[in-house]
C-alpha cells in the first residue's frame, strides 16, 4: 500500500466548476499536508499547506483536513483552463520525519 | 532570480555509463534535496543534506551518490547507469530540513535523463 494515494485522473470538470481533487494516507501521525501544482514539463510548485483538521481558505483554493480519516482534498472554485495540471499530495511527519512524501498525482483538465 | 539551477536539463546515456547531475540554489538555503519522478509515482527522495557537510539516504537511494559541495550546491552522481534510472530528476531546497508552509521547498525545472 502506497503511504499516500491519489487517484491519477485525469479528472474533467467544465469551466467555471467546482474541481474536487482527493488524497488518502496510510501514516496516522502525519502532522503537514501540503499541496503541489505541477504544469506539464514544469517543476512543482506549492500551493496550499494545512496542518489541523477543518478548512483553509485561499483564494479560489480551499483544503480540507480531517486527520480521523486520514484524508485531505484541495478544492479549486470557478475552475479555469489554466488551473489544468497535475496535483501533487504531500505529507510530513510521522515515519517520515521532516521529509515530504507524495502521492502520484491528480491530473486535472479544465475544459472552455 | 534564479532560485534552483539545474544543469543539464536533458541527457542520454547509454547503459553502463557515468554523469554528475549539477543543482545550485541563490537563496541561501540550508537543506537541499533530489527526487526523481515517474509516471504515476509522484516524486520520490533519493537523497537529501540537512545542512552543509551531511547527506542522508532518502526512499531510493540505490545506485547514486551524492555530494554537498558548499552550501549552494548539491550533485547527485549516477556511477553506472541503468535502465531503470531513466525518469526526471528534481533538486530542490528549502531554509528548514522538510521545508514548511511560509519556507517551502523550491524546485528546479528538473533534468530529464534518458539511458538506453
Amino acid at each position: 500500500q502506497k503511504e499516500v494515494e491519489q487517484n491519477s485522473g485525469p479528472l474533467s470538470v467544465p469551466e467555471g466548476a467546482i474541481a474536487s481533487l482527493n488524497c488518502t494516507y496510510s501514516d496516522r501521525v502525519s502532522q503537514s499536508f501540503f499541496w503541489y501544482r505541477q504544469y506539464s514539463g514544469k517543476s512543482p510548485e506549492l500551493i496550499m499547506s494545512i496542518y489541523s483538521n477543518g478548512d483553509k481558505e485561499d483564494g479560489r483554493f480551499t483544503a480540507q483536513l480531517n486527520k480521523a480519516s486520514q484524508y485531505v482534498s484541495l478544492l479549486i472554485r470557478d475552475s479555469q483552463p489554466s488551473d489544468s495540471a497535475t496535483y501533487l499530495c504531500a505529507v510530513k511527519g510521522g515515519n517520515a520525519g521532516n521529509m515530504l512524501t507524495f502521492g502520484g498525482g491528480t491530473r486535472l483538465m479544465v475544459k472552455p | 532570480n534564479a532560485g534552483v539551477t539545474q544543469t543539464p536539463k536533458f541527457q542520454v546515456l547509454k547503459t553502463g555509463q557515468s554523469m554528475t547531475l549539477q543543482c545550485a540554489q541563490d537563496m541561501n538555503h540550508n537543506s537541499m534535496y533530489w527526487y526523481r519522478q515517474d509516471p504515476g509515482m509522484g516524486l520520490r527522495l533519493i537523497y537529501y543534506s540537512a545542512s552543509e557537510g551531511t547527506t542522508d539516504k532518502g526512499e531510493v537511494p540505490n545506485g547514486y551518490n551524492v555530494s554537498r559541495l558548499n552550501k549552494r550546491e548539491f550533485s547527485l552522481r549516477l556511477e553506472s547507469a541503468a535502465p531503470s534510472q531513466t525518469s526526471v530528476y528534481f533538486c530542490a531546497s528549502s531554509e528548514r530540513l522538510g521545508g514548511i508552509g511560509n519556507q517551502p521547498q523550491h524546485f528546479g525545472d528538473g533534468t530529464r535523463l534518458s539511458i538506453l
